[in-house]
């Protein structure tokens, strides 16, 4: 089945710096992938998401990039705000089987002022 | 407002003494999903269910049932809590399209469970 790595698990940046999270996947038929951020004391919330049949997508100071060859790919946080402090998961779907998102298992980012 | 609701939010228990945590959703999503979260070991799924009477098992089943009589809802059961089940439960939902439609999974507030 698939497998998700997500690296690191804890990043402190500066203020306006940039943050970068990075997650490998194992199965190739794998083809959305999702960002999730979790805000204490509350549940995942979708932030950004991307198809397999694309290499980068942006949102504002969030980008998600995705290279399909490596089963790499890579969540871009720009100019970094204290709101930005949250967990952040990967994730991979995978179609037509069990239809299954499998999570990494998430990144404690820490923005300090 | 599309949502998934939780409750209780929060619980204190005792080993061996069966609960409910009930979840509901209002999108009428046919996928609605159990996960457990604890540190270090992110999101790991423990029932699923991608329709009413459709229930199968996720990665860390044991200890736990569910049911699904209604689309709406999808309520998990602990017969007989362990302290190894202290942890913070979220339930999900979304469309079922076998792959086809790339719709995002929404997650409920959660549940903080401790078993004493």
């Amino acid at each position: 089945g698939e497998n998700v790595e997500q690296h690191p698990s804890t990043l402190s940046v500066q203020e306006g710096d940039s943050a970068v999270i990075k997650c490998t996947y194992s199965d190739s038929a794998s083809n959305y992938f999702p960002w999730y951020k979790q805000e204490l004391g509350k549940g995942p919330q979708l932030i950004i998401d991307i198809r397999s049949n694309v290499g980068e997508k942006k949102d504002q100071r969030i980008a998600v990039t995705l290279n399909k060859t490596a089963k790499h790919f890579s969540l871009h946080i720009t100019e970094t705000q204290p709101e930005d402090s949250a967990v952040y998961f990967c994730a991979a779907r995978t179609p037509f089987r069990d239809d299954k998102i499998i999570f990494g298992k998430g990144t404690r980012l820490h923005i300090l002022p | 407002e599309a949502q998934v609701t939780q409750n209780p939010r929060y619980l204190i228990t005792v080993t061996g003494k069966k609960l409910t945590v009930t979840c509901s959703q209002n999108m009428n999503h046919e996928y609605m999903s159990w996960y457990r979260q604890d540190p270090g070991l992110g999101l790991r799924q423990i029932y699923y269910s991608m329709n009413v009477e459709v229930t199968d098992k996720g990665d860390v089943p044991e200890g736990y049932k569910v049911s699904r009589k209604e689309k709406r809802n999808f309520p998990l059961i602990l017969e007989s809590p362990s302290p190894n089940q202290t942890s913070l439960y979220f339930c999900a939902s979304r469309i079922s399209s076998g792959g086809t439609i790339y719709e995002t999974q929404y997650f409920g507030p959660g549940t903080r469970l401790l078993v004493l």
